[in-house]
């Protein structure tokens, strides 16, 4: 495989239900990233990890928990979501430095939440 | 706070015709790049501009990056149906790889 992978492409869950979303890149990036993209809003930005350390928290409710174990793997653990959650969540990747700065997405995750 | 704002956010436009969708940001910043995204899918990089002047073309679609006026341009010539999509800009807000997307401009291209 290559590029950014995600799974699951399509979720459906109920408020009280417990998820999680995964991302994996196979570009030998270190900056991994979490977006959020809803019909009312412009592209959102919710996590950055710089080489598994998290850099950035933009305000995210709690109920959103992400992990990333290494550099390839990020995840998104939802839980006790509301409806307005209801989302495309896309997960990027990049390198650092010299590199561009340039974002490479996954095919994202297609989040409802009944 | 870095701000980017796209112009138009619709455009409708009837095949063979020329248009430029437009890109400002608030505060300095000499890296922009554009996107296109097509109805649920996921976003594909067009173009990366690193420079002040930098200008890059690729079909029916060129990109150029005016980093004293804090605008980049992309402009489309004689459009066909296949560039409906929406197209988004992204400004780096500066040694933090962190990047600051525009609202995105849906274009329509009518036969």
């Amino acid at each position: 495989e290559t590029g950014v992978t995600q799974t699951p492409r399509h979720l459906v869950m109920g408020m009280t239900n417990k998820k999680s979303l995964k991302c994996e890149q196979h570009l030998g990036h270190n900056a991994m990233y979490w977006y959020k993209q809803s019909a009312k809003k412009p592209l959102e930005l919710m996590f950055v990890y710089n080489f598994k350390e998290q850099t950035e928290n933009n305000s995210v409710p709690s109920r959103f928990s992400p992990e990333c174990p290494n550099s390839s793997h990020l995840f998104l653990h939802l839980h006790t979501l509301q409806p307005e959650d209801s989302a495309l969540y896309l997960c990027a990747s990049s390198g650092i430095g010299r590199d561009t700065g340039e974002l490479f997405f996954g095919e994202g995750s297609r989040l409802t939440v009944l | 706070e870095l701000k980017v704002e796209q112009n138009p956010l619709f455009l409708s436009m009837q095949e063979g015709k020329n248009y430029t969708i437009y890109c400002n940001y608030s505060t300095t910043s000499d890296r922009l790049y554009w996107y296109r995204q097509d109805p649920g899918k996921s976003l594909e990089s067009l173009f990366v501009l690193l420079s002040n002047g930098a200008v890059k073309q690729e079909g029916r679609l060129m990109a150029s990056l005016d980093t004293k006026a804090r605008l980049s341009t992309l402009h489309i010539t004689a459009a066909v149906h296949d560039l409906s999509a929406t197209y988004f800009c992204a400004v780096d807000r500066g040694g933090s790889e962190k990047l600051v997307f525009g609202k995105g401009t849906k274009l329509t291209v009518n036969p």
